[in-house]
């Protein structure tokens, strides 16, 4: 079974829709982040988390959200959607002074 | 200037070839550094940590120059399954990991 899930794998939505995008870890990790990724521009940090009562913004944390609910999820909410948040998106886990693990990644389209 | 840069490739070169990847870095606190391997439309997987004295894994050597800010990558005697996307990163002292553009390598029968 794989360390780190993400669902869906695939979404497409539209315009204005709100959308939520679930990562789960069985690597009993504190530190939990989510990227997007966009060709050419490779991987952005959009927040982070180091455990469930602290969450911090990324670079490009604008339109949206996120919730830890538990040390082993964590979950990123697109409020409203829009089409330039198109991307491939990206949970990962780290442990203190380790590398990152990433989810399989989520792979979203607004139209 | 982004934080952390990549050579923009792509790189193709014929199985058998040594190619190089060279990665720099702004922040001097940078604490930790590794290079991943991203297939198409798949996730990064560590290809591995990049340590002060330099370090090898098989046909893959990575070294680390601090005074200058750059980490590099050589494969040797490259095989067609090497073909990818390689990402170094960083991790600094927030424990923030920053990520390179990428550079992408095809290795050509």
């Amino acid at each position: 079974d794989a360390d780190v899930t993400q669902t869906p794998r695939n979404r497409i939505t539209k315009t204005g829709k709100r959308i939520m995008l679930e990562c789960s870890q069985t690597k009993g990790h504190d530190r939990m982040y989510w990227y997007r990724q966009d060709p050419g521009l490779g991987l952005r940090l959009i927040y982070y988390s180091f455990d469930v009562k602290d969450i911090n913004k990324g670079e490009i944390s604008d339109g949206y959200s996120v919730s830890r609910q538990a040390q082993a999820k964590f979950s990123l909410s697109l409020e409203s959607a829009i089409p330039n948040q198109t991307a491939l998106y990206f949970c990962a886990t780290a442990a203190l002074r380790d590398e990152q693990f990433f989810g399989p990644g989520t792979r979203l389209t607004v139209l | 200037r982004k934080e952390v840069e990549q050579d923009p490739g792509p790189f193709n070169v014929p199985e058998g070839a040594t190619v190089a990847f060279n990665c720099t870095y702004s922040n001097s606190a940078s604490q930790s550094f590794f290079w991943y391997r991203q297939d198409c439309r798949k996730e990064p997987k560590l290809l591995m940590s990049v340590y002060s004295s330099g370090n090898e894994d098989g046909r893959f050597t990575a070294q680390l120059n601090r005074a200058s800010q750059y980490i590099s990558l050589l494969i040797r005697d490259s095989k067609l399954s090497d073909s990818a996307t390689y990402l170094c990163a960083v991790r600094n002292y927030g424990q923030n990991f920053v990520f390179g553009p990428g550079t992408r390598l095809s290795v050509l029968p």
